[in-house]
Order: structure tokens, then sequence, then C-alpha cells
């Protein structure tokens, strides 16, 4: 499977634009973008996935650089409630299911 | 639409005895995938599976550990004779399986905390 690198930590304070950055040079044409996050004491939650176009939603927006080797998750507001650790993830193809395989992540510190 | 149910939340465990975690997926889901993650450590799969089958068991340990997802009820994962060392959050996703799967993510539960004392 594709890698991923992500800073270990990352800190930012409240209500300022985060931009958590991920690299990915040995990504395959049909591998989407993954973002996970893990609050303190909760199961993985699912931010936002993308393949080759931006993509936005409620909770955040995804840029994808146009070779499609990095990505940046992009919290345009961060609030106390968004520090938890942000996994990038590769590998989920749209045909078929398969487990998903978690690094290190970066662990998001927002400061108020 | 209920989301994915863990139970129990916490499980407490002495040394020798047999725990059975307990994982509901999501109302269509027929995916289901066991996580652990160790103290101060990441996620690390266990075993994918759909309904009576083990598709992928490539990171559960060879011994004590065994996991089922019957054609009736909730997916079970169980570990035998506990030591300290599976003292652990052990989190279950599901997924609707091929062709939606992009449309949206994986759906993780809340997980059980196994402690082993």
């Amino acid at each position: 499977d594709a890698k991923t690198t992500q800073p270990n930590s990352m800190e930012s304070n409240e209500e300022e634009p985060v931009h958590l950055p991920c690299n990915h040079s040995t990504i395959s044409g049909t591998d989407y973008i993954h973002w996970y996050r893990q609050l303190p004491s909760q199961g993985p939650e699912y931010v936002i996935h993308g393949l080759t176009s931006n993509v936005n939603n409620r909770m955040a927006s995804l840029a994808i650089a146009e070779d499609r080797k990095s990505s940046t998750l992009i919290l345009h507001r961060a609030t106390l409630r968004d520090a938890a650790v942000y996994y990038c993830i590769l590998g989920i193809s749209s045909g078929s299911a398969r487990q998903l395989t978690f690094g290190s992540g970066t662990q998001l510190t927002v400061l108020p | 639409n209920a989301g994915v149910m863990q139970n129990p939340r916490h499980l407490v465990r002495r040394r020798g005895q047999e725990a059975r975690l307990r994982c509901s997926p999501m109302k269509g889901h027929s995916h289901v995938y066991w996580y652990r993650q160790l103290p101060e450590e990441g996620l690390k799969f266990m075993v994918y599976l759909q309904k009576e089958n083990i598709i992928d068991e490539s990171g559960m340990p060879k011994e004590r550990f065994s996991a089922e997802f019957p054609k009736e009820g909730p997916s079970i994962l169980r570990i035998q004779q506990v030591v300290r060392g599976d003292s652990a959050a052990y989190f279950c996703a599901s997924s609707p399986g091929t062709g939606r799967l992009a449309n949206y993510g994986y759906t993780f539960g809340s997980g059980t905390r196994l402690t082993v004392v």
C-alpha cells in the first residue's frame, strides 16, 4: 500500500485556519485520499475524501495537488473541539472495500 | 440510522479469562473491520470480515484471538486466556462494501476498552 507522511504535531490558535499537510508520493491513479480524525477516547471519525479535485464539506476542505503527490486538509476556523489526531490515508479505491491503514497522524493542538 | 454499535464500552478481565467484544455494523453495511489501539499508539488493523467469511486476518495474533461475523447477529472478537498485554482499545468499523464505498467513508464505533488485571 502507498504510504503517507504527516508532521507529528501542529498547533493552531482558536478561530484561525489550519492547514494540515500530507505527502503521498507513491499514490496510484485509483487511490482516493481520505482524512479521518480521532478525538480523545473516541473512535476515528471520517472527515473528507477526494480523488483529484478539491473537495469541500461542512467539516473541512481538501486541497489536492495537481500531481496528486500531496494534499492539505483545511479547517477554516479551528475550534477547541477540533483538537484531535488527524490521519491521512490512501488506498481506498471506488470499486472495492478494504481495510484502512493508519499511520501516526498529526496531533493538532488548538490554543484558546 | 444508528451508527456502529460496540459493547461493552469497558471490559475488565482477570488474566486467563476470556473476553468477548461485540460489534453491530451500520444498517446496510456488510463489511466489518477490527482494529486495536494500544496505549499511546496508533490503530493497528486486525481482521476484515464479511458475513460468514474472514477476508483478511493478517493483523490477528496467531494464538488466542479469533473473530466471526455470523449470518445473524453482531461480529464477535474473542480473546481467550487474556494477558496484561491485551489491554487496549478495540475499535470496530463497517462499510457498505463494493461500489458505494467512495461516496462516504468508513464508520467507526466508540470502541471497547479492555483492561486485564
